[in-house]
């Protein structure tokens, strides 16, 4: 299994520039999210979903979008990206988050807003 | 919302020293992991500890889930064992399924 993979593992973008952020896992999970983490921080809950076709927002969803059509894939669009979005995203899964299970993470995108 | 705070911020050790990590939790809690990230900024799952002790190697792991608090010891360290350890949990109330709240972390350093 490769487990959560994320691409690309570096961007940089401009000021109002959009992209999306690619995650894959291929251990069926049916828990993803994506977090994010700036310096000297913890990671903080951007979106998560509970299975295909359903998400719902974190602690800090504004200026990024989801969908889950599948299982494996959870994309994370910026739809005009900001310079406080400079910060290190990372992807995780995990079976049902029913009772509590654990989490893995993907190597992590690193991206960069001038 | 559940506040998770570890303890010591830094540590610098001897190669060879060990060293025990804590981990404060203000509520209830149905996850507690345990991670390293690397200096690549890798995180590395160490353990899934919602309760109780588990052992890898030369790090071990005890959360006593009554009293909101979890240790991480590290014995006999390494210098590859440097990185940033963060504690994360999982509150056990509505809407908190899934959420991983994250402490600040560990960062520490084992000289040669």
């Amino acid at each position: 299994n490769a487990g959560v993979t994320q691409t690309p593992k570096f961007q940089v973008l401009k000021t109002g520039q959009s992209m999306t952020l690619q995650c894959a896992q291929d251990m069926n999970h049916e828990y993803m999210s994506w977090y994010r983490q700036d310096p000297g921080m913890g990671l903080r809950l951007i979106h998560y979903s509970v299975g295909a076709g359903i998400t719902d927002q974190g602690e800090v969803p504004n200026g990024y979008n989801v969908s889950r059509s599948t299982t494996e894939d959870f994309p994370l669009r910026l739809l005009s990206a900001a310079p406080s979005q400079t910060s290190v995203y990372f992807c995780a899964s995990s079976y049902s988050m029913v009772g509590g299970h654990e989490q893995y993470f993907g190597p992590g995108t690193r991206l960069t807003v001038t | 919302g559940i506040q998770v705070e570890q303890s010591p911020p830094d540590l610098i050790l001897q190669e060879g020293a060990n060293s025990t990590l804590r981990c404060n939790f203000s509520d209830s809690v149905n996850n507690l992991q345990w991670f390293h990230q690397n200096p690549w900024g890798q995180l590395i799952n160490l353990f899934y500890i919602p309760s109780g002790t588990k052992q890898n190697g030369r790090l071990s792991a005890t959360t006593v889930a009554t009293e909101r608090y979890s240790l991480l010891y590290i014995s006999s360290s390494q210098t590859t064992d440097s990185g940033v350890y963060f504690c994360a949990v999982e509150g056990d109330y509505g809407g908190s399924q899934g959420n991983l709240i994250f402490g600040k972390g560990t960062k520490l350093s084992v000289k040669p």
